[in-house]
């Protein structure tokens, strides 16, 4: 157990449906993540939260809308989602400082029909 | 872009050889970082090394970088079959936490 946890752990949807995936952590860190990893690709940053506040977007497509409540929680919401969408959606969480390294949750395992 | 790229893509060998595994990237870092995946799972921190160092040691991972080579090395002694799974390098610029991940060396080890 890393301290950071996801759910649901499979999903799958059809692309005029709504969902939302869930990470919370249990570390006390200050930044979260959401990354993409799809098939034979590197990890795709998607959004960075510090302290609650969004300080990246990584030219993502408007049908992936993130929130953060607080610092233990972060949402991924979906909707109008394309079969390319499919993917491991990789939650993970660090201190925020450079020398920090990323505590990752066990991943939502989204399926776009 | 991508700025780490693991090489080989693909490794087999049997229990109790060592593995080593290659990470190339472009531009200065901070630090570099190696990760472990079990198959669709999530990714376990492994080993940190800072730029201003060129070995690091964990157990039965040896870690190696050259900056000047843009280039870092990591090396499973004595190999377990618990050992198999996707290996990847990440790099950061020193951009808070941020990390920028490669594609990963897939290692297969058998009994």
């Amino acid at each position: 157990e890393t301290g950071v946890t996801q759910t649901p752990r499979h999903l799958v949807m059809g692309m005029t449906n709504k969902k939302s995936l869930k990470c919370e952590q249990h570390l006390g860190h200050n930044a979260m993540y959401w990354y993409k990893q799809s098939a034979k690709k590197p990890l795709e940053l998607m959004f960075v939260y510090n302290f609650k506040e969004q300080t990246e977007n990584n030219s993502v497509p408007s049908r992936f809308s993130p929130e953060c409540p607080n610092s233990s929680h972060l949402f991924l919401h979906l909707h109008t989602l394309q079969p390319e969408d499919s993917a491991l959606y990789l939650c993970a969480s660090t201190r925020g400082t450079a020398d920090s390294e990323q505590f990752f949750g066990p991943g939502t395992r989204l399926t776009v029909l | 872009s991508q700025q780490g790229e693991e090489d080989p893509q693909a490794l087999s060998i049997q229990e109790g050889e060592n593995a080593t595994m290659n990470c190339s990237y472009k531009t200065s870092i901070n630090n570099l970082q190696w990760y472990r995946q079990n198959s669709g799972r999530g990714l376990v921190h492994l080993i940190l090394i800072r730029s201003n160092e060129r070995e690091k040691h964990s157990g039965r991972l040896r870690v190696t970088l050259d900056t000047s080579k843009k280039s870092s090395s990591l090396l499973i002694t004595a190999s377990r079959a618990a050992d198999t799974a996707s290996y990847f390098c990440a790099t950061n610029t020193g951009t808070a936490s941020k990390l920028t991940f490669g594609t990963g060396t897939r290692l297969q080890v058998t009994l």
